[in-house]
Order: C-alpha cells, then structure tokens, then sequence
C-alpha cells in the first residue's frame, strides 16, 4: 500500500515556507525523499532512518517519526528552483524495495 | 558522473508485440528497479533484482518479466503489449545498503 502524500499541490512565493508530509500504515526502518522537475528523473535529496532523526540539506530539511511512521519535507525560504513534484518512498520492515506516495506537486513564484 | 542509461527515450509499439526495455549502469550497484509512472499515481514497483539472476515481484508485476544476466542490466520485458501498459517506465538503481536510488531519465512507452 503506498504512502499518502499531503498536500497535492502547493504554491509558493519566492521565500515562503512549505511543509509536505508522507504518512504510512505500515512499519518504517527508512524513508527517502525525492524531487523530480518536469520531463526529469526523480533526484534523490535524502535518506532517514529508523530512529527519528531530522536531517538538513541546504534550506531542505525532513523528519522521520517512527512510532506515527510518518515524515515530513520542510522548504524554507523557497526558491525558484525548488519547483518540482516532491516523492517520499518508504521502505518497509522486511521489503528491500520503496514504496512511493502519489507525490506533492510544488511550485515556487516570483 | 555517474549514471543509470535507458536505451530509448520514445517508444511507440503495437498491441501484442513483445517489447524489451534496457537499463544499464555505470555504479557498479547491487539493486535495480523498474517502476512505472502513471499521472496522480506516483511510481509504482514492477519488479526488482538484488543480485545477479536474482528477481522479486513488485506491486504490479501481471504482464511484465525481468531479466538480470550481468550486475550492471536490468531488462523489463512486457510478454504482449496492451494499451494499459502506456505509460513512463523509470529504471533505477542503488547500493546493497539501501541508499538513495539513481534514476534513469525514463522511456516513455505507447502502445497502440
């Protein structure tokens, strides 16, 4: 069963802050967080694991609540560039392979 | 750099042909996967290999096959074509580990 993904679709001004979140029925050890622009591969932009722990890339940062088994994108101070279709994948305990959510739609205006 | 190549770009096949999708990379990577993208529905698993010869179905294996002769391929085979299999097919692959997966730039496939 795929993780759900909230919001769908979520527009921005240049330096505003957004939050996306990924909830999962199922018991986590990971989840990853991917963007993929338009006519492009996903990127992956990283990976927490089971713990809790919250990390940081650049003004992008995630958290992983694993008792809730849920995680959440956090953009801060948005930028042009950070247009794109945001993805959690979640890896579940005893499954070697993701699981992706239906994806959030961002999109970031002057 | 490194990469994950798709052998097409555009495919445009007919119902019931047997079509093959290649994969390859360059990362020396145990795992590879193919997912499916369809609008509103994500990325979905068809299947994946953790290993030389070695395969495991996903959530939507029904009309697909997979074939891994050497560590650096990974081929999705569609055994008879439909027109529900038109969508964007998107290799990836990753470490033995479980870390972030590389992903080909897609073929997008129509059958008609």
């Amino acid at each position: 069963q795929q993780p759900v993904q909230s919001p769908q679709a979520v527009i921005l001004r240049e330096g505003e802050d957004a939050v996306i979140n990924c909830s999962s029925s199922k018991a986590l050890y990971s989840v990853h967080w991917y963007r993929q622009k338009h006519g492009e591969a996903p990127v992956f932009l990283m990976i927490l694991l089971k713990g809790g722990e919250q990390k940081g890339h650049e003004k992008i940062s995630a958290s992983f609540n694993e008792k809730k088994q849920q995680s959440s994108l956090y953009l801060t101070a948005s930028q042009l560039s950070y247009s794109g279709t945001y993805f959690c994948g979640t890896a579940a305990t005893g499954r070697r392979a993701l699981t992706f959510g239906s994806g959030t739609r961002l999109q970031v205006q002057p | 750099d490194v990469k994950v190549t798709q052998s097409s770009r555009y495919l445009v096949k007919r119902t019931g042909e047997k079509v093959f999708l290649e994969c390859v990379q360059d990362m020396d990577h145990e795992n590879m996967f193919w997912y499916r993208q369809d609008p509103g529905l994500g990325l979905r698993l068809i299947y994946f290999s953790y290993d030389v010869k070695m395969k495991e179905k996903g959530d939507i294996p029904e009309g697909y096959s997979v074939s891994r002769e050497k560590k650096e391929r990974f081929s999705l085979i569609l055994e008879s074509a439909s027109t529900n299999q038109t969508s964007m097919y998107l290799c990836a692959s990753s470490t033995a580990g479980g870390g972030g997966y590389t992903f080909g730039s897609g073929t997008r496939l129509t059958v008609v």
